[in-house]
C-alpha cells in the first residue's frame, strides 16, 4: 500500500483479555517501530525491528507486552491480560529505502480497556 | 538522547509566518535535528530535518543556529491545516558494518500551534 496501515483502527476489550494489534509497513521498509500515546501523554517508544529481529525492546512496559515481525513485513503487537492503564493509541511507523532516517506513521489503533 | 526544550503553545493567524523555536544546548556533533508534527487524531508526520545548514522543503524551512544549540522551524504562510503539535527531536545515527541505523524517536511534549482564521 501507499502508507503504513494499522488494524483495527479501534479496539474495545475487557480487562484481562488478550489483544493483537497489526501493522503493515510501507512495502520494502526494513525498519519498523511501535509507539504508544496515552491520553494527555506524549508518544513513548515501545520496540524497534530491523528486518525480523528486534535490537531495541527497551520501551516494552512489562512482560505482558510482546511483538513479532514475520517475513520482514507485517508486525503484530500482543498485549496479554490487558489492564485499564493499557488504554492508549498504539502507533506503528516504518522507515527504509532512500529516506531511511524518516519514519512514516500509521493512523494508529485506539485501544480501550474496560 | 539529548533533550530539547520547546514552548508549550503558540498562536498564529492564517497566512502569516510562524517561527517555532527549539533549544537543544546539549546537542552532540552527530545529532540530527528532526521536526515532526501531529495533526488531531492522526499519527505523527515528518516535516524536515537537518544537521548544520539551513534546510528548505515544500512544507517548511529549518534554521539552525551556528553553534547548533537552537533551531527554528519556519512555516512561511500558516494555514488552518497547520494547526498541530510540533515536535523537535534530536536523533543520533549509528554507523556499523551493516550500514547506518537510526533507531527510535524520542518525543517530548512539543508545541501546540493554534492557527486563527
Amino acid at each position: 500500500g501507499a502508507g503504513v496501515s494499522q488494524s483495527p483502527s479501534n479496539k474495545v476489550t475487557e480487562k484481562g483479555k488478550d489483544v493483537e494489534l497489526r501493522c503493515d509497513p510501507i512495502s520494502g521498509h526494513t525498519a519498523l517501530y511501535w509507539y504508544r500515546q496515552s491520553l494527555g501523554q506524549g508518544l513513548e517508544f515501545l520496540i524497534y525491528f530491523q528486518g525480523n529481529s528486534a535490537p531495541d525492546k527497551s520501551g516494552l512496559p512489562s512482560d505482558r507486552f510482546s511483538a513479532e515481525r514475520t517475513g520482514g513485513s507485517v508486525s503484530t503487537l500482543t498485549i496479554q491480560r490487558t489492564q485499564q492503564e493499557d488504554s492508549a493509541v498504539y502507533l506503528c511507523a516504518s522507515s527504509g529505502g532512500l529516506a531511511e532516517d524518516i519514519q512514516y506513521f500509521g493512523a494508529g489503533t485506539r485501544l480501550s480497556v474496560l | 538522547d539529548a533533550k530539547t526544550t520547546q514552548p508549550n503553545s503558540m498562536e498564529s493567524n492564517e497566512e502569516e509566518p510562524v517561527h517555532l523555536p527549539c533549544n537543544h544546548s546539549t546537542i552532540s556533533g552527530t545529532d540530527y535535528i528532526h521536526w515532526y508534527r501531529q495533526l488531531p487524531s492522526q499519527g505523527p508526520e515528518y516535516v524536515i530535518h537537518g544537521l548544520t545548514s539551513n534546510v528548505n522543503n515544500r512544507m517548511a524551512s529549518l534554521a539552525i543556529a551556528e553553534d547548533r544549540k537552537s533551531s527554528t522551524l519556519i512555516l512561511h504562510r500558516a494555514t488552518l491545516r497547520d494547526a498541530a503539535v510540533y515536535y523537535c527531536i534530536l536523533r543520533a545515527s549509528t554507523f556499523n558494518a551493516g550500514g547506518t541505523s537510526y533507531g527510535k524517536l524520542t518525543f517530548g511534549q512539543g508545541t501546540i500551534l493554534t492557527v486563527h482564521p
